[in-house]
């Protein structure tokens, strides 16, 4: 099993660009989740899916950010203009079904610079 | 408003020795609780969990516990090995009301001394 996939693994762009974040869940799984990782603030989930439909984007900061699942196998992450501030480490991640066991499964992440 | 908290960024252990790592909740609402393990470049991994039920789940060399009242876990390492050198991440949710979401702490760095 290839695990969850994400591109690209860096990414440095300039301030008021578009960056467009992918991750490619673990065949099966029903959940996908968006987290961004901070010092300041550790991992925070940004927004989370279920059969492909938004559940909770709360956690999505502002309206810079959005994000899509067109379908099982692929989402989206974007962020429209980029600024300094959103510089961090963004994963993906999946799980299959909810209650108890919620393990999920983290990609190896998208570092962001956004200069 | 951090409601899983880690106060210690990073911790140094002798190898052989007891590593003890800490994580503090404020809502009492969550139910079951996590520890995921990262090496650099990669993403966090899934190490061990425990239920509200209980206060105490081990698993190998690992083992948490849990105190409701303090609101209070603990993850314990023994012993500890250079390959345990991580950050080490808490996290809450509550499992009970079928809410699938994780609330993570900012991570303590572990780093077992050879």
């Amino acid at each position: 099993d290839a695990g969850v996939i994400q591109s690209p693994r860096h990414e440095v762009t300039e301030m008021g660009q578009e960056v467009t974040l992918r991750c490619k869940p673990i065949s099966g799984h029903d959940y996908l989740f968006w987290y961004r990782q901070t010092m300041m603030r550790g991992l925070e989930l940004l927004i989370y899916f279920n059969n492909n439909v938004p559940i909770d984007d709360s956690g999505m900061p502002e309206d810079r950010f959005s994000a899509k699942m067109p379908n099982a196998s692929f989402s989206t992450l974007k962020i429209q203009p980029s600024e300094p501030r959103d510089s961090a480490v963004y994963f993906c991640a999946s799980s299959l079904g909810s209650g108890l066991y919620n393990e999920q499964f983290f990609g190896p992440g998208t570092r962001l610079t956004v200069l | 408003d951090q409601q899983v908290k880690q106060n210690s960024p990073s911790l140094s252990v002798q190898e052989g020795r007891i590593s003890i790592l800490n994580c503090d909740y404020t809502n009492s609402m969550f139910d079951y609780f996590l520890w995921y393990k990262k090496y650099p470049a990669e993403g966090p991994t899934f190490l061990i969990s425990i239920s509200s039920i209980k206060d105490k789940n081990e698993d190998g060399r690992f083992t948490v516990f849990l105190n409701k009242s303090a609101k209070h876990l603990s993850l314990h390492i023994v012993p500890s090995q250079p390959g345990d050198s991580a950050v080490y991440f808490c996290a809450a949710s509550r499992a009970r009301f079928g809410n699938e979401k994780l609330t993570f702490g900012t991570g303590t760095r572990l780093t077992i001394i050879p």
